[in-house]
């Protein structure tokens, strides 16, 4: 059972604009909630994290919106870069981060120069 | 570069048989992950170790195996291996068993 829902799959976006990556989770224990960039070859790298007493985390070009009555959050990033193009995962714990972390299946993102 | 090692980076082998996957963890991270990556199934979550202990389990299967060594490096034995087995695993680990994990560049399975 997939426990953190993400979409889009795949997204193709020109240089400039704004990719914007959903996920929903089903857990209302989770109460951490960050975002890896994982590149070819690489293993996944934290991005930006946030927890639910906030709805708004900025990180430069990355800002993750949370909705916690509807169980959401989604990650957007501002004038986006090919250097940008990667894979996204969402991710969810519970215990603050304690207990393992449960992905998202991961959005395919290409930015076009 | 995280400062988690995994070895061996490529593994080639056949059905039926066993192999094992070793991660060093950061210099002072006490937990240690295991992620098995596929295509169709993103980051799967197997386990958990924190200070030489299973502290979580997730969809580990039963011919699979891990510990963790008191010098604190890990390892994931997989036996009776199947084709289904291919993938990345990652090794990841974190300070105190919470918060930013950081992921080894992973051990690439593939099983003929």
């Amino acid at each position: 059972q997939q426990q953190v829902k993400q979409s889009p799959q795949s997204l193709i976006v020109q240089k400039g604009g704004i990719p914007i990556i959903n996920c929903a989770y089903e857990n209302t224990a989770f109460d951490y909630f960050p975002w890896y960039q994982q590149f070819p070859g690489k293993g996944p790298a934290l991005l930006i994290a946030i927890r639910p007493d906030v709805s708004e985390k900025k990180e430069g070009r990355f800002t993750i919106s949370f909705n916690k009555s509807a169980k959401q959050f989604s990650l957007h990033i501002m004038d986006s870069q090919p250097g940008d193009s990667a894979t996204y995962f969402c991710a969810a714990a519970s215990g603050g981060g304690a207990d393992g972390l449960t992905f998202g299946k991961g959005t395919h993102l290409i930015i076009q120069p | 570069d995280s400062g988690v090692t995994q070895t061996p980076k490529h593994l080639i082998t056949a059905t039926g048989q066993r192999v094992t996957l070793r991660c060093s963890p950061r210099s002072g991270d006490l937990s240690v992950y295991w992620y098995q990556q596929s295509l169709d199934q993103g980051l799967q979550f197997l386990i958990q170790y924190y200070n030489g202990e299973e502290r979580a389990k997730g969809n580990i299967l039963e011919r699979f195996s891990a510990q963790q060594f008191p010098d604190l490096h890990s390892e994931l034995n997989l036996s009776s291996l199947e084709l289904g087995d291919s993938a990345l695993y990652f090794c990841a680990s974190s300070k105190q068993g919470a918060g930013e994990l950081f992921f080894g560049e992973g051990s690439r399975l593939t099983v003929l």
